[in-house]
């Protein structure tokens, strides 16, 4: 089946530090979400994207979705210590379908 | 608006027992998705239930079941459960039907001993 790889799978960092993390997908997908999860809750939405070369904005974080319609990454700038958690991309190749996810980013960042 | 809401939010079972795992999705939301968490497979697709009617289904064996109520509501559930299952149990609901942008609930720890 169709599968999404996210790299990189775990970051270190200082606080202050930027930080990018990137998913690539072997076919095309119309929709690419990003989601962060804290331990012991479910994922929380960040952003959504819905057109190639779209780049949107949620406070530090900033996501694109490629224009090959096969990739998206994720920027946060400036991280804080509340950023820490582990962060999912998530693609859907046709309206309907089931939403495909990365294996995630797990984020720490030192004060 | 209220979040999505799962209960149970932890339960231990044991090996050859059922499960029943609830969630009520946000006020509005008519599409409910399962999965299951693990962390070494991740985030796996169950099944996703829209108008009482399944509509996409993952690879799980049948052991893994669920349905949908008028008011929204799911319900899944696990018959013969394994050690295998042992997992993090998310239910997510979306306000489209084209069921893009999912929102999580908190999760349904199970332990299978």
């Amino acid at each position: 089946g169709q599968q999404l790889n996210q790299s990189p799978q775990s970051m270190f960092i200082q606080e202050g530090e930027d930080v990018s993390m990137n998913c690539t997908s072997s076919s095309i997908f119309n929709t690419w979400l990003w989601y962060k999860q804290d331990p012991g809750e479910g994922p929380v939405l960040l952003i959504a994207l819905y057109k190639a070369g779209e780049l949107t904005s949620n406070g530090r974080l900033t996501a694109q979705f490629g224009i090959t319609r096969k990739d998206s990454f994720l920027n946060i700038s400036a991280s804080i210590p509340s950023d820490v958690g582990i962060y999912f991309c998530a693609g859907q190749n046709q309206a309907g379908t089931a939403l495909i996810f990365g294996k995630g980013t797990t984020l720490s960042v030192s004060s | 608006k209220a979040g999505v809401t799962q209960t149970p939010r932890y339960l231990i079972k044991t090996r050859g027992q059922q499960v029943t795992l609830s969630c009520s999705p946000i006020s509005g939301h008519r599409s409910v998705s399962w999965y299951q968490q693990t962390p070494g497979q991740g985030l796996q697709f169950l099944f996703e239930y829209f108008s009482e009617t399944q509509r996409n289904k993952g690879n799980f064996p049948g052991r893994f079941s669920g349905r949908q109520f008028s008011n929204s509501r799911s319900e899944m559930n696990v018959s013969t459960l394994e050690l295998g299952d042992s997992a993090l149990y998310l239910c997510a609901s979306s306000p489209l039907a084209s069921q893009e942008t999912q929102y999580f609930g908190p999760g349904t720890r199970l332990l299978v001993l």
